[in-house]
Formats: C-alpha cells, sequence, structure tokens
C-alpha cells in the first residue's frame, strides 16, 4: 500500500469554478503537509503547506488537513486558465518528503 | 533568483551506455535529491544526499549511482542505462533541517531531464 494516495485525475473544469483537490495517507508520523504545483516541462514549486488539522487559507487557496481521518485537500476558489497545472500533495517526516502522484489540473477559459 | 540547475533538458541514449545526470544549486544547501517522475507513478525518491560524500538510498535505487563531490553539485549516475530507466529525472535540494522552528523549508526543484533509452 502506498503511504500517501492521491486522486489522479484528470480533472477539467470550466473557469471560475471551485476545485477540490486530496490526498490519504497512511503514516501517522506525518508532520507537515505541503502542495506543491507543477506547470507543464517544469519542476514542481511549493504551493502552500500546514501542520495542523483546520483551514490554512492565501487568496484563492485553501489547503485542509483532517489528522484524524488522515486526510488532506487543496481547495481553488474561482479557478483560472493559469492554475491549468498537476498539483502534487507531500508530506514530510524529519527532512524526508513522500510524494502522491498528483492531479493534473486543466482550467477550461 | 535561487536556482537549482539541471545540466540537459533532453537526453537520449543507447541501452548499456553509462549515463550522468548533473545537477547543481546556488542556495548554499545541505540537501540534495534525485527523483524520477513517471504517470501513475508520481515522483519516487531515488537517492539522496545529507552531505557531501554522503548518500542514502531512496526508494529505487537498483541500477542508479549517486556523487557528491562538492556541496553543490549532486550527480546521478546511470551505471548501464536500460529502457525501463526512460523517465523524467528531478532534481531538488533543501536546506537542514528542512523543519525549524515552525517554518518548513520545502524542496527546490530543477526543471528536470527528460531522458530517452532506446
Amino acid at each position: 500500500q502506498k503511504e500517501v494516495e492521491q486522486d489522479p485525475g484528470p480533472l477539467s473544469v470550466p473557469e471560475g469554478a471551485i476545485v477540490s483537490l486530496n490526498c490519504t495517507y497512511s503514516n501517522s508520523a506525518f508532520q507537515y503537509f505541503m502542495w506543491y504545483r507543477q506547470y507543464s516541462r517544469k519542476g514542481p514549486e511549493l504551493l502552500m503547506y500546514t501542520y495542523s488539522s483546520g483551514n490554512k487559507e492565501d487568496g484563492r487557496f485553501t489547503a485542509q488537513v483532517d489528522k484524524s481521518s488522515k486526510y488532506i485537500s487543496l481547495f481553488i476558489r474561482d479557478s483560472q486558465p493559469s492554475d491549468s497545472a498537476t498539483y502534487l500533495c507531500a508530506m514530510i517526516q524529519g527532512s524526508r518528503l513522500t510524494f502522491g502522484e498528483g492531479t493534473q489540473l486543466t482550467v477550461n477559459p | 533568483d535561487v536556482k537549482v540547475t539541471q545540466s540537459s533538458r533532453y537526453l537520449v541514449k543507447r541501452t548499456g551506455e553509462k549515463v550522468f545526470l548533473e545537477c547543481v544549486q546556488d542556495m548554499d544547501h545541505e540537501n540534495m535529491f534525485w527523483y524520477r517522475q513517471d504517470p501513475g507513478l508520481g515522483l519516487r525518491l531515488i537517492y539522496f544526499s545529507y552531505d557531501v560524500k554522503m548518500k542514502e538510498k531512496g526508494d529505487i535505487p537498483e541500477g542508479y549511482s549517486v556523487s557528491r563531490e562538492k556541496k553543490e553539485r549532486f550527480s546521478l549516475i546511470l551505471e548501464s542505462a536500460s529502457t525501463n530507466q526512460t523517465s523524467m529525472y528531478l532534481c531538488a535540494s533543501s536546506s537542514r533541517p528542512a523543519l525549524l522552528a515552525g517554518l518548513v523549508y520545502g524542496y527546490t526543484f530543477g526543471s528536470g531531464t527528460r531522458l530517452t533509452v532506446v
């Protein structure tokens, strides 16, 4: 069983839609939860991170963690074509990141 | 602008060749990592290094080796390339510790090397 499972998509939504991206995990030792965004032909870049259960907001993006259910989500409000990318969840234990397989998102104008 | 630079964007090699993938970072980071990224499998850790001349196996080290002679440079070596090593290879670096006083120092990734073995 993978330590981190992520809905692979692909996901296609119209501009302005609310997008929900999700991951589950099995390792209770994970300390921090991160979301990376990867544009085509680029490396992933850190979008957001959070530690505790609850919500963390940054502009149109909200990261949500439920440690009791081992479930994390990233919500994108008012999605834009520029949000089209692959989104990867990642979790830290020590200095080591474990990634989900990524969800490919397309936002159509 | 801080960077992780991978020497080649696209590479085509023949089966059995010895292949070197180079990665250089200018952030004075202690940690460096090599991942491969494949559709349906995500990012998988091949090797990582916490310091010069130190290396640790990741989840899929078979068929690969690494070299870190200088802090800023981390090389991935395919001893005898095979077609199942066709993939996108991503190098990353981070400071140590990755967690400090509640701050998370995420990984900085290079743009990747797309390797095709024929």
